[in-house]
């Protein structure tokens, strides 16, 4: 049963755009999630993090929205760089309470130049 | 660099076979997890180690057994081993126990069985 996911397997973005990577959940009891972004060959790097308490958190370009009664988070990247091109991982847990990652099947971006 | 390593970097064996997996967390991580990629899939968590006590488990099969040794190193063995075995293993580690704790992820090991 997958409690965390990411419907859009692919997104192809201009540079200089925006990106909007989704993702949804099914256990309200999660309370923190994270990105995640991947490169091949490489394990995932942390890129930004949201507690349930905020509904958005910022990171230079990169901004986690989070929509708790739908269940629901975004990663906006403004502007979109050729080096974004990855692919990212949104992942939750429910904090205190359990000590497990969920993540979603990840998204993969292409930025064109 | 993460500063997680993971040996090996890959690994071929046969069906029936058993295997270990090694990782080394970042220096004062006291923390390791074990996560596994099949294809087209997300990461699955399998187990947590904290201070090389097991802290929490996800789907791991009866098959595979991992542990936490006193210098904070962490083996993951896979026995009996089956073609849908065949992934990525990564390993993270993180400060403290908890999981608002970041991780940090190593390179993983490519296991393919044959």
């Amino acid at each position: 049963d997958q409690q965390v996911k990411q419907n859009s397997p692919s997104l192809s973005v201009q540079e200089g755009r925006i990106s909007i990577l989704n993702c949804d959940y099914t256990n309200s009891m999660f309370d923190y999630f994270l990105w995640y972004k991947k490169y091949p060959a490489e394990g995932p790097t942390f890129l930004i993090s949201i507690s349930s308490i905020k509904d958005k958190n910022e990171d230079g370009r990169f901004t986690v929205f989070l929509n708790k009664s739908a269940k629901h988070l975004s990663l906006h990247i403004v502007p979109s760089q050729p080096g974004d091109s990855a692919v990212y991982f949104c992942a939750a847990s429910a904090g205190d309470t359990g000590n497990q990652f969920y993540f979603g099947t990840g998204t993969s971006l292409t930025v064109i130049p | 660099d993460s500063g997680v390593t993971q040996t090996p970097k890959h690994l071929i064996t046969a069906t029936g076979q058993r295997v270990t997996l090694r990782c080394s967390p970042r220096s004062g991580d006291l923390s390791v997890y074990w996560y596994q990629q099949s294809l087209d899939q997300g990461l699955q968590f399998l187990i947590q180690y904290y201070n090389g006590e097991e802290r929490a488990k996800g789907n791991i099969l009866e098959r595979f057994s991992a542990q936490q040794f006193p210098d904070l190193h962490s083996e993951l063995n896979l026995s009996s081993l089956e073609l849908g075995d065949s992934a990525l293993y990564f390993c993270a580690s993180s400060k403290g126990r908890l999981s608002s704790y970041e991780q940090y992820f190593g390179p993983g090991t490519r296991l393919t069985v044959t």
